[in-house]
């Protein structure tokens, strides 16, 4: 059974930059496809970009000039920067693994979440 | 257009049967996933590749296609069915992902 847990610090401010990271247990991060997903309190989800195990990478387009992800095989473990953050950015932010089968695309497992205020 | 559009809220009376829908031009292309999320929770994968079932997840839910509409089918709603609903795709041009609005579901 594959499990996630994101960390990361607890508050961001303003125009700095936010990062996360994604622990993987259960599982290699070499052997599947990550993403990063947020939540605005009370808002939909969006997706923020996955990771393949190909190195190949895929970004929000609203998102792809501020993103990037990583990953570091010896912690197992993937992450996320989204730098020059607003209030905008204040969401939950899920790590998940993608599967992909074909043309369907699906996230199986998912980490709790983890809420970054961006706030002075 | 690469947005997929979901109805804001559906109700349904207890034990009755509920269809929500998805709709974008990607749906014709590429296989929708239903993630049912509860208040203060990660989501939780319901239907992938259209309707397929992850193991544990009851099968009063079910999935279907039609044209440029993908719908999630829950049959004899439970009380605990109650949740936030949302669909998931590739966009049109197949360069990256997008979750659909999401569909407050309420069970009377």
């Amino acid at each position: 059974q594959v499990q996630l847990q994101e960390s990361g610090p607890g508050l961001v401010k303003p125009s700095e930059t936010l990062s996360l990271a994604c622990s993987v247990s259960g599982g290699s991060v070499t052997s599947y496809h990550w993403s990063w997903i947020r939540q605005p309190p009370g808002k939909r989800l969006e997706w923020i970009g996955s990771l393949f195990n190909t190195g190949k990478i895929e970004y929000s387009p609203s998102l792809k000039s501020r993103v990037s992800m990583s990953q570091d095989t010896s912690k197992n473990q993937f992450f996320l920067r989204l730098k020059s953050v607003t209030a905008a950015d204040t969401a939950i932010y899920f790590c998940a693994r993608l599967a992909r089968v074909g043309s369907w695309y699906y996230f199986d497992f998912w980490g709790q979440g983890t809420l970054v205020p961006v706030s002075s | 257009s690469s947005d997929l559009t979901q109805d804001p809220g559906v109700s349904v009376a207890l034990g009755q049967t509920v269809r929500i829908t998805c709709q974008g031009d990607s749906i014709r292309n590429w296989h929708a996933s239903w993630y049912q999320q509860k208040p203060g929770q990660a989501p939780v994968l319901v239907i992938f590749g259209t309707n397929n079932r992850p193991s544990g997840i009851p099968d009063r839910f079910s999935g279907s296609n039609s044209g440029n509409t993908t719908s999630l089918t829950i049959t004899w709603a439970q009380a605990e069915d109650e949740a936030d609903y949302y669909c998931m795709s590739r966009d049109s041009s197949g360069s990256h992902l997008l979750f659909g609005g999401g569909t407050k579901l309420t069970v009377l």
